[in-house]
């Protein structure tokens, strides 16, 4: 049973371009969730993070958007860029002693 | 740079052999993981760790096994290899399961 629910699979943006990465869980127990960038031969790492106390978080071009009620998150990306073509995980963790539960990863291309 | 790494970084080896695949980190992390990556990117959590004399099973089946002697090391072991084992081993430690999770690089593993 997919815990995490991301869309889309992949995902092709213009330079410049905003790029939106959907996830949808079902535990009201989650209560950490992160977002993981992964470029091919490297490990994924951590990008940036939400608790759900707040509704969004910042960090330069990129942007958690969380809705508690309807138990979803996204990622944004803004002026996408080159660079930023990766894949992205996200995932979340109730509280106490459970290991992070992952979606199945979007692959981002940002064209010129 | 995260300070965990995984050796080997690629491994072919033939059927029936045995493996050890290592992990170690140098953080201090009490909590360590091992993912399977498929080529289509999904993560699956195979195996996890608490801490020292502590291992667990993860959410995928697994024919391989795990130790955790010293709070720096999780090898994880093929006893006897099979080409259905052919896949990316990702290693991973954090110090909560709601903190930020540093992963290893990989090991890419293919089995004759």
């Amino acid at each position: 049973q997919q815990q995490v629910k991301q869309s889309p699979q992949s995902l092709i943006v213009q330079k410049g371009g905003i790029s939106i990465i959907n996830c949808a869980y079902e535990n009201t127990a989650f209560d950490y969730f992160p977002w993981y960038q992964q470029f091919p031969g490297k490990g994924p790492a951590l990008l940036i993070a939400i608790r759900p106390d707040v509704s969004e978080k910042k960090e330069g071009r990129f942007t958690i958007s969380f809705n508690k009620s309807a138990k979803q998150f996204s990622l944004h990306i803004m002026d996408s860029q080159p660079g930023d073509s990766a894949t992205y995980f996200c995932a979340a963790s109730p509280s106490g002693n459970t290991p992070l539960v992952f979606g199945k990863g979007t692959r981002l291309s940002v064209i010129a | 740079e995260a300070d965990i790494y995984q050796t080997p970084r690629y491994l072919v080896i033939g059927t029936g052999k045995k493996i050890t695949l290592e992990c170690s980190q140098t953080m201090g992390h009490d909590k360590m993981y091992w993912y399977q990556q498929d080529p289509g990117m999904e993560l699956h959590l195979i195996h996890y760790s608490y801490g020292v004399n502590s291992t667990e099973k993860g959410d995928l089946s697994s024919e391989s096994t795990v130790s955790r002697i010293r709070t720096e090391h999780f090898p994880l072991t093929l006893e006897s290899a099979r080409p259905s084992h052919t896949s990316q081993y990702l290693c991973a430690s954090s110090k909560t399961t709601w903190s930020e999770a540093f992963f290893g690089q990989g090991t890419r593993l293919t089995v004759v």
